[in-house]
Order: C-alpha cells, then structure tokens, then sequence
C-alpha cells in the first residue's frame, strides 16, 4: 500500500484569505500527480494531472506545483470565495500502475 | 453522454443478503474501478478493470466480486453483506491507465443492517 497523506486535515478560512494544502508521497517510483476537487453530495472532479519534477498548473485562482524528488505537492487558492469550499484530494500514480488516493484536505470559507 | 452512472443510488440490506452494484460508462474508457468511501477516510481502491473481460484486487477486496463482461459495464457484487460494508461506493473510469484522470459516478449509498 502506497503512502499518500494530505495535510492539514481540515482548514477553515474566511472569504478573501488564501490558503494552501499539502499532498506527500513516495518519492520513487513516480508516474503522475493528480488533484480532485470533490463538492458535498457531489463526485470528485479532476482538477489537474502532472507528470513531471517542477510542473506547475493552473486554472483560476487554484494552482498547483510539483516535487517528485522530494514527493510533495502544494495546491494554492487565492482569495478564497465560498465556493471554494470542498474537499480537495490527491492521487499518486506508481510506475508500477497503482493509484492510490490521500484521505483529502476539507476547505470551508466563511462569508 | 451520461458519463459515468451508478444504479442504485441507495440501498439498505440485511446481514447476508447479497446484491449487485451497476457501474455504466459511455465514454468507451478501458479502465475502471471500484472504490468506497467511510468518514474521515479518503477512497479505497476495492477492484479495478484494465479492460473487458480483465478484473484485479485493489487495497481492500475482500467480501466483494466483480465483473466486467461488457467494456461499458463494471459490476460489483457483495455475496454477504456484513455491517462492516455500510459505505458510500463510487465507481469510476479513465480512458487509459492510472496516470489518466478519472471520472467519477455519482455513487451509491449501501447501509447493512
């Protein structure tokens, strides 16, 4: 079973502020990175897929950014709204053609 | 296109009653998977499907069957259902490989009794 673990657990934050979460994982083996976005009473959604040691991706105001030699992987939102509020997930791809997921960061922003 | 669908949305059981989770994509993607999903957990991967007629264990395959006949349709079925099984199942399904996002059914809600 591959190690994946998303930190903090939880995050509250109001309306305006920016945040960012973690997402550790073996650094060996390496295929590919994903983030999810999964909204209450929704399925999770792909946010981004990296594949490469210093790949950055961004779509609005969430960004992400990638260290497969260390095994991390940051997700920034600026100026978090509402909306925002979900649980944000990880998934590490081995070369070895497993995926296994973190147990995901949950953002709620406070009007 | 649907996407990817699940049937039922929710079902209660009792101990040892069995039943059969329908998972149906129409994006003609070759891999697909079961996963469930507890509080304060994240998913777990239960089998996935590398294409028709293929079926492996995931991290947590015991108590569950699968199949997949038809390359649209992934079948997940629970012989005996034990209370340790109440859960949230999603199936989903990528195009090609783990390294492709996936895509996600709307899931199932399972209560054993």
């Amino acid at each position: 079973i591959l190690n994946v673990e998303q930190s903090p657990q939880s995050l509250h934050v109001q309306e305006g502020d920016s945040t960012n979460f973690t997402c550790s994982f073996p650094s060996s083996n390496f295929y590919a990175l994903h983030w999810y976005r999964w909204e209450t009473a929704k399925s999770p959604e792909a946010l981004f897929v990296m594949t490469l040691n210093g790949d950055e991706k961004k779509k609005g105001r969430i960004s992400a950014t990638l260290n497969t030699k260390e095994g991390y992987s940051y997700l920034y939102i600026k100026g978090s709204q509402p909306e925002d509020s979900a649980t944000y997930l990880c998934a590490f791809s081995s070369n070895a053609g497993k995926s296994t997921f973190g147990d995901g960061t949950t953002l709620t922003v406070k009007p | 296109n649907a996407g990817v669908t699940q049937t039922p949305k929710f079902r209660v059981l009792k101990t040892g009653q069995s039943m059969t989770l329908l998972c149906a994509q129409d994006m003609n993607h070759e891999y697909m998977y079961w996963y469930r999903q507890d509080p304060g957990m994240g998913l777990r991967l239960i089998h996935y499907s590398v294409g028709e007629g293929t079926t492996a264990k995931g991290e947590v395959p015991d108590g569950y069957n699968v199949s997949r006949l038809k390359k649209q349709n992934f079948l997940l079925g629970l012989e005996s259902a034990a209370p340790s099984q109440t859960s949230v199942y999603f199936c989903a399904s990528s195009y090609f490989g783990h390294h492709n996002e996936q895509f996600f059914g709307p899931g199932t809600r399972l209560t054993v009794l």
